[in-house]
């Protein structure tokens, strides 16, 4: 069964900083790599999805990945935080191959940005 | 238009109750899930519908738990005799009419359940 890490419970940033959230899974075979985000009071929303091509993903809001295979890796990044980035962003993949997208999440990473 | 709704959005139990936890998924979504999400930590897996069929019920973690989808849209979550560890919030997540696994899910804003 696959498993998802994320390295940082609790990330503080001032405006304007760059910001990397890890994220690192186990599973040997293909996988399809999400990063979703939950602002404060709202509902889970996709931030971006990998599942094939080229590794670097493009998001919503400035937000991007890096899918690396060899590292089993998928780390988001921004080069300049908002104050408005503040929430929580959970890393989630799914087996490739699977004929729906049940998802397996990591234990997320609290962002606060200071103005 | 209309996303996930998940009601009640809190309720609270008492050890050996029996609850149930609904979810309207986007219209004409043919995937559901429900995940459970303890404090501090990521959604977990529970169950998966593809229309009113349950393909996947392979992360409910007991037989107190049972979920149904009877006519394909409405879903509901049933907990029976309820247990303190049973407290997390319980999240639905829909996904498009073709039902695909590229499909993105959308979430709903979850049942916060509490059992004393």
């Amino acid at each position: 069964a696959q498993s998802v890490s994320q390295h940082n419970h609790h990330v503080i940033l001032s405006e304007a900083a760059s910001l990397e959230l890890g994220c690192n899974y186990s599973y040997g075979g293909t996988v399809n790599l999400f990063w979703y985000v939950q602002y404060p009071g709202q509902h889970l929303q996709l931030l971006l999805k990998y599942f094939s091509g080229d590794p670097l993903v493009k998001g919503i809001k400035g937000f991007e990945a890096e899918f690396i295979k060899s590292k089993f890796s998928f780390n988001l990044r921004k080069p300049s935080v908002q104050w408005s980035d503040t929430a929580e962003y959970f890393c989630a993949v799914k087996a490739g191959g699977t004929s729906y997208g049940k998802l397996t999440f990591g234990q997320g990473t609290i962002l606060t940005v200071h103005p | 238009g209309a996303g996930v709704s998940q009601s009640p959005r809190y309720k609270v139990a008492k050890r050996g109750q029996d609850v149930a936890l609904r979810c309207d998924p986007i219209s004409g979504h043919v995937s559901l899930f429900w995940y459970q999400q303890a404090l501090g930590q990521g959604p977990e897996f529970l169950t998966y519908f593809q229309n009113e069929a349950q393909l996947d019920k392979s992360g409910l973690p007991s037989d107190r738990f049972f979920a149904e989808r009877p006519e394909g849209s409405v879903s509901t979550l049933k907990i029976q005799r309820t247990q303190q560890e049973d407290s997390a919030v319980y999240l639905c997540a829909s996904s498009s009419p073709r039902g695909g696994a590229t499909d993105t899910q959308y979430f709903g804003p979850g049942t916060r359940l509490t059992v004393l």
